[in-house]
């Protein structure tokens, strides 16, 4: 049962253009929706991370855009880099549950 | 500070064959996690750890085993390898759990023939 959705499986943006990941979920007791980054090879890293009592956290050129209604939260890369070529996986956390659930992962590429 | 350093990097084991996988901390962290990643599928978790002695089931923790004996060490046991058990195994730890922010290791890519 997966009880976060994330989409798109791969994107292919233009450097300086904005990158738009999605994700949703259904269990309304998630109270904590971290962005992870992972580059090839390597093990994913927190990127940032959002709770439901706001509805948007900016850090940098990344934003977490959140909607508590919808159950839905997304990821913006603003200005997207080379650099920024990654898989990149939404997660959640139920209060009280000492562990994440993660989406299903987006291959994100930017192209010169 | 070494984070969390996974052995082997790489693993090729027939089909029957047991082997450990070792995950080691040095930031002092309580929580520790087990993951599997497969293609298009995501981390899945096998086991977790919120402290020394304590083990608990994650998603998909058939044919896997864990101990936590010390806070630094979390191995995780492969017994009978099969096939479907071809995956990249990523150990994570956290100070306090998820809200804390996880450090991963840098995986294991192991492969069953």
């Amino acid at each position: 049962q997966q009880q976060v959705k994330q989409s798109p499986q791969s994107l292919i943006v233009q450097k300086g253009g904005i990158s738009i990941i999605n994700c949703a979920y259904e269990n309304t007791a998630f109270d904590y929706f971290p962005w992870y980054q992972q580059f090839p090879g390597k093990g994913p890293a927190l990127l940032i991370a959002i709770r439901p009592d706001v509805s948007e956290k900016k850090e940098g050129r990344f934003t977490i855009s959140f909607n508590k209604s919808a159950k839905q939260f997304s990821l913006h890369i603003m200005d997207s880099q080379p650099g920024d070529s990654a898989t990149y996986f939404c997660a959640a956390q139920d209060f009280g549950n000492e562990k994440l659930t993660f989406g299903t992962g987006t291959r994100l590429t930017i192209i010169p | 500070n070494a984070g969390v350093t996974q052995t082997p990097k790489f693993r090729i084991l027939k089909i029957g064959q047991s082997m450990t996988l070792q995950c080691a901390q040095d930031m002092n962290h309580n929580y520790m996690y087990w993951y599997r990643q497969d293609p298009g599928m995501g981390l899945k978790l096998i086991y977790y750890s919120v402290g020394a002695g304590i083990t608990d089931k994650g998603e998909v923790p058939n044919g896997y085993n864990v101990s936590r004996s010390t806070t630094e060490d979390f191995p995780l046991r492969l017994e009978l390898a099969a096939p479907s058990q071809t995956s990249v195994y990523f150990c994570a730890s956290s100070y306090r759990g998820p809200n804390y922010g996880y450090t991963f290791g840098s995986g294991t890519r192991l492969t069953v023939v």
